[in-house]
């Protein structure tokens, strides 16, 4: 079964609109944290945000913030004021607590954002 | 700090040829990973290490072989190239601990088996 499931393929947005990029995930874990990754066109991976299983309020990083619905298993990534610079792939990633051994993280396929002038 | 080198950036292969990609990292962290990336897939966990002397298969081994004689060191090492494993690699290290450690990923090979 998918861990992490990003249900839009490709997005568009506007420049300086904002735009929310979807995530949900599925664990038995108390204890996770969950990650957003961009990836431009020039490969390398860069970290965004995160959000802490326990933490009661939404993570937030300059124009990004993760809205986290835990009952839901969603960890959607907001986007403020959109940049042309912002268009690039997006990746949802998990790591679960009890996994401390191995600690895999499982990764979404990902979501292209492209911001239109 | 360079954080995570990966070495070649591109490389291209013949079927059954073999080849080790490279990966040093320089933030002694104990966990390092190896992840291939193909499209609409996302990243899928190859083998990884949680420290010298300690290797274990990810989702996607076959194919692949790993090692870890130092902390610094992880090199992912193709058998016998398949055009099936042109894609491309992530190497990742990250520290052990609570999930708030993210990981640091190196810049990635492209390779391509012909």
């Amino acid at each position: 079964a998918q861990k992490i499931t990003q249900t839009q393929p490709g997005m568009f947005v506007q420049e300086k609109e904002a735009v929310t990029l979807d995530c949900t995930y599925d664990t038995s874990d108390q204890s996770y944290g969950l990650f957003w990754y961009k990836q431009p066109s020039s490969g390398e991976m860069i970290f965004l945000i995160y959000q802490g299983s326990y933490d009661e309020q939404n993570a937030t990083e300059g124009r990004y913030s993760l809205n986290f619905q835990k009952a839901r298993k969603s960890a959607n990534l907001v986007i403020s004021a959109s940049q042309l610079g912002d268009s690039a792939m997006y990746f949802c990633a998990m790591r679960e607590g009890r996994k401390n051994y191995g600690q895999n993280f499982v990764f979404g396929p990902g979501t292209r954002l492209s911001v239109l002038p | 700090n360079a954080g995570v080198t990966q070495t070649p950036k591109f490389q291209v292969l013949k079927t059954g040829q073999s080849m080790t990609l490279q990966c040093a990292q320089d933030m002694n962290h104990e966990y390092m990973s190896w992840y291939r990336q193909d499209p609409g897939m996302g990243l899928r966990l190859i083998h990884y290490s949680v420290g010298a002397g300690i290797t274990d298969q990810g989702e996607v081994p076959n194919g692949y072989n790993v090692s870890r004689s130092t902390t610094e060191d992880f090199p992912l090492r193709l058998l016998s190239a398949a055009p099936s494993q042109t894609s491309v690699y992530f190497c990742a290290s990250g520290r052990q601990g609570p999930t708030n450690y993210g990981y640091t990923f190196g810049s990635g090979t492209r390779l391509t088996v012909v």
